[in-house]
């Protein structure tokens, strides 16, 4: 199985920050990685496709890069909608697993 | 619009089985791959099983942890996923998301529903 870890777990940050958050998978993926955004009791949202690609609908302050077992999803100028959990997911093989999940904060 | 969701949640005892129901509506489900994500309390997410369309011959993938325990169906004529839970366990308790794969494969998850929650307790 192919284990995605993210850090850090939990990210203190202020509106306006530029924020960046890492995944990293036990074994290459090639590009095939998403990032999805979830809010207290709500389902998660897609976010970022194929490492890079931004879903539509999506503000442009959110970009993601990488391949192989490297990926970053940066949030260019955090703002007050953007406090949640971050999480990565490959869908290279199955099983199709997921990082551990990323906080961010109100500093 | 597209729209997902889930139905059949509940209170179980360790042992015991639930049914899962997920309605789609505003696409076309024949398309897509479907899947089940869960969440533990508190916890992170966790892929649960996958259907593929007809032309891939409806077949099926279960996480290892729910293999031979839940089997996935689909039921195109009513744009209609399901889930068979067997031999529940506690830690079977979660969340479950009604899930739809984008239609080029390899997907991400693009639509998700409101999840409905499973309760393994005695």
């Amino acid at each position: 199985d192919i284990q995605m870890t993210q850090s850090p777990s939990t990210l203190s940050a202020s509106v306006g920050d530029r924020v960046t958050i890492s995944c990293r998978a036990s074994q290459s993926i090639s590009s095939w990685l998403a990032w999805y955004q979830q809010k207290p009791g709500k389902a998660p949202n897609l976010l970022i496709y194929k490492a890079s690609s931004l879903e539509s609908g999506v503000p442009s302050r959110f970009s993601g890069s990488g391949s192989g077992t490297e990926f970053t999803l940066t949030i260019s100028s955090l703002q007050p909608d953007d406090f949640a959990t971050y999480y990565c997911q490959h869908y290279n093989s199955y099983p199709l697993t997921f990082g551990g999940g990323t906080k961010v904060e109100i500093k | 619009e597209v729209q997902l969701v889930e139905s059949g949640g509940g209170l179980v005892q360790p042992g015991g089985s639930l049914r899962l129901s997920c309605a789609a509506s505003g696409f076309t489900f024949s398309d897509h791959y479907m899947d089940w994500v869960r969440q533990a309390p508190g916890k992170g997410l966790e892929w649960v099983a996958r259907i593929r369309k007809k032309g891939n011959s409806y077949s099926t993938e279960y996480a290892a942890s729910v293999k031979g325990r839940f089997t996935i169906s689909r039921d195109d004529s009513k744009n209609s996923l399901y889930l068979q839970m067997d031999s529940l366990k506690s830690e079977d308790t979660a969340v479950y998301y009604c899930v739809r794969a984008a239609v080029v494969v390899p997907a991400a998850f693009d639509y998700w529903g409101q999840g409905t929650l499973v309760t393994v307790s005695s």
